[in-house]
């Protein structure tokens, strides 16, 4: 138990479906992450926030949306997905922004895309 | 391209051995952090190395940040099936919001 869940665990979307990716940490933290971890390339960090608010996209295309209504909890709202989206999205948090503080992270949520 | 560089990639050994993995960058970092990353589940901080030189141990694994904080690397003391993840340093960088993290090494170890 990491203290961050995610969910669902796993998802199939065809390109046309739109369908959100919830993730809750029960931490007490201020800063959340969405990456993007696929098998053939390094763990990519897609946005970052602090106290709800967007201090980092990490040029995401805009079919990734992400929504952090408060410091507990992060959405990714995703509509019209590629193929090559497919992966594992992981959801991270830390006490504060920044490398310096460890990034607690959730078990992540399969998705692939038909 | 990839601000830090891990070594190897994959890594396939036997019970008992030993083995070092390897994470370099020509950056400087004001710390950095071991993650290691079991199947079906998120990475888990293993340590994080502050000061330059560094080195920090771990029941079986000792990690170390080099002089010039630009690299770091494990070193794991007769791996057992438990040790079998995927391993990744991330470092931070002053001014930064996040971590940088590395490429990875897949360990697996053969009963």
């Amino acid at each position: 138990e990491t203290g961050v869940t995610q969910t669902p665990r796993h998802l199939v979307m065809g390109m046309t479906n739109k369908k959100s990716l919830k993730c809750e940490q029960h931490l007490g933290h201020n800063a959340m992450y969405w990456y993007k971890q696929s098998a053939k390339k390094p763990l990519e960090l897609m946005f970052v926030y602090n106290f709800k608010e967007q201090t980092e996209n990490n040029s995401v295309p805009s079919r990734f949306s992400p929504e952090c209504p408060n410091s507990s909890h992060l959405f990714l709202h995703l509509h019209t997905l590629q193929p090559e989206d497919s992966a594992l999205y992981l959801c991270a948090s830390s006490r504060d922004p920044g490398g310096n503080q460890p990034q607690h992270f959730g078990d992540g949520t399969r998705l692939s895309i038909l | 391209t990839q601000l830090l560089e891990q070594s190897p990639q994959f890594l396939s050994i036997q019970e008992g051995e030993n083995l070092t993995v390897y994470c370099n960058s020509s950056s400087v970092f004001s710390s950095l952090q071991w993650y290691r990353q079991e199947p079906g589940e998120g990475p888990v901080l293993l340590v994080t190395v502050v000061t330059g030189g560094e080195v920090k141990k771990l029941k079986r694994l000792t990690f170390q940040f080099g002089d010039a904080r630009k690299d770091s690397s494990l070193h794991i003391t007769a791996a057992q099936p438990g040790d079998t993840g995927l391993y990744l340093c991330a470092g931070a960088r002053g001014g930064a919001n996040n971590l940088f993290f590395g490429t990875g090494t897949r360990l697996t170890v053969i009963p």
